[in-house]
């Protein structure tokens, strides 16, 4: 079974400022995939990034970044340059290389970007 | 090139009824899955569609059931409704469930159970 752990139910950061999201995982799967989406107040899920079990380098994409740190279980994402914007519920998450793409989420953080 | 659609996009019922939701997965995508999102809560799995078929399921029960057709789209239904399945229902389509690929997901449909 997976387990995604979200430990910060709410986070505020100042504009332009960077912030980490925390993200700890449980899983016996040898070969994995990690997410992060980002909910608005509409509901829609948007992609963020993905970091693969086997990747040797931190996934990257535009003003996010994934610290990874596979000893640790922990795929932290961390959003530079924040603005107005990214105020939302962000998501970690994971799913089994070659589980059919289902995917395990923790319980979120709310992200709150202030001027 | 539109993304995932689902409709209704709100719905109020009475609890012992059902319900149809419905789903349009993105373009060139053939693996469709549902998911249940609780006020406050992370989406839990409910289950996944491919070759129009039930393929995973999560831990919910017969009450909620499926289908998908052959142009890849997809229903979820719920019977006997209970206040506890008030919630957001998350569509998500991907292209190769072999692989560990992005999930487009829809806006989802909010149902509120009276």
């Amino acid at each position: 079974a997976q387990k995604i752990t979200q430990t910060q139910p709410g986070m505020f950061v100042q504009e332009k400022e960077a912030v980490t999201l925390d993200c700890t995982y449980d899983t016996s799967d040898p070969s994995y995939g990690l997410f992060w989406y980002k909910q608005p107040s509409s509901g829609e899920m948007i992609f963020l990034i993905y970091q693969g079990s086997y990747d040797q380098q931190n996934a990257t994409e535009g003003r996010y970044s994934l610290n990874f740190q596979k000893a640790r279980k922990s795929a932290n994402l961390v959003i530079s340059a924040s603005q107005l914007g990214d105020s939302a519920m962000y998501f970690c998450a994971m799913m089994r290389t070659g589980g059919g793409n289902k995917l395990t989420f923790g319980t979120g953080t709310q992200l709150k970007v202030e001027l | 090139d539109a993304g995932v659609t689902q409709s209704p996009t709100h719905l109020i019922k009475t609890r012992g009824q059902q319900v149809t939701l419905r789903c349009s997965p993105k373009s060139g995508h053939d693996t469709v899955s549902w998911y249940q999102q609780a006020l406050g809560q992370g989406p839990q799995f409910i289950f996944q569609y491919y070759e129009e078929e039930e393929r995973q399921r999560g831990n919910f029960p017969d009450r909620f059931s499926g289908h998908q057709f052959p142009n890849y789209s997809s229903e979820l239904n719920v019977n006997a409704l209970l206040l506890g399945d008030s919630a957001l229902y998350l569509c998500a389509s991907t292209e190769d469930r072999y692989m560990n690929t992005e999930a487009f997901f829809g806006q989802g449909t909010r149902l509120t159970v009276v």
